[in-house]
């Protein structure tokens, strides 16, 4: 599982209210990466980080913002959840072997948001 | 948008039959990855081909590339009732996937 954990796994929230997930990795890679996953979508990259402090957008970034203050921990957070945020969060590292990126991921989280 | 697309969207197999899946992809790639997702659990990464290599093993899997027709193709042989899962191509580039989404795979025993 590549030391990745993360938490809640599981969350019920009413729409309008703040939520934050996080990612926690235990092997200090520089890469992390928040998708969403949606039937008929297979896995979109919200946000990703390249470093401490250092993020970017990905394809469907806007409701969301992210932050990572130590090198381990990768926070994503829906600052007024909407029902269409209702989804499967997976976190993922990357290690790049070679200069070749292959991604491992977390267990994922389930959000619902009524 | 979606960089990777999958063909077919399911397919179902008896066991001991081969499973072929395609992918196909936009633009320019580093590589090109395959990911297995059993139901309720998360991504795990099967092979990885760069975009110099046109083919590639890894016991029971072999995955082609070809960058002039921004393909991929994904062959389990001899298919296990175990392999029933979804399977995702993923298209690499500066440090990103893009993900298809995704074939359902079903091996029937």
């Amino acid at each position: 599982d590549a030391g990745i954990t993360q938490s809640p796994r599981h969350k019920v929230t009413e729409t309008g209210t703040p939520v934050t997930l996080r990612c926690h990795q235990t092997e200090n890679h520089r890469y992390m990466y928040w998708y969403r996953q949606d039937p008929g979508h297979g896995l979109r990259l919200i946000h990703y980080s390249y470093g401490v402090k250092d993020t970017d957008k990905g394809e469907v970034s806007d409701g969301y913002s992210v932050s990572r203050s130590k090198t381990e921990d990768f926070l994503l957070t829906l600052e007024s959840a909407t029902s269409s945020q209702t989804s499967v969060y997976f976190c993922a590292i990357s290690r790049p072997g070679q200069g070749f990126d292959e991604q491992f991921f977390g267990p994922g989280t389930r959000l619902t948001v009524l | 948008s979606q960089q990777g697309e999958e063909d077919p969207q399911a397919l179902s197999i008896q066991e001991g039959e081969n499973a072929t899946m395609n992918c196909s992809y936009k633009t320019s790639i580093n590589n090109l990855q395959w990911y297995r997702q059993n139901s309720g659990r998360g991504l795990v990464h099967l092979i990885l081909i760069r975009s110099n290599e046109r083919e590639k093993h890894s016991g029971r899997l072999r995955v082609t590339l070809d960058t002039s027709k921004k393909s991929s193709s994904l062959l389990i042989t001899a298919s296990r009732a175990a392999d029933t899962a979804s399977y995702f191509c993923a298209a690499g580039a500066n440090s990103k996937l893009t993900f298809g989404k995704g074939i359902t795979l079903s091996v029937r025993p």
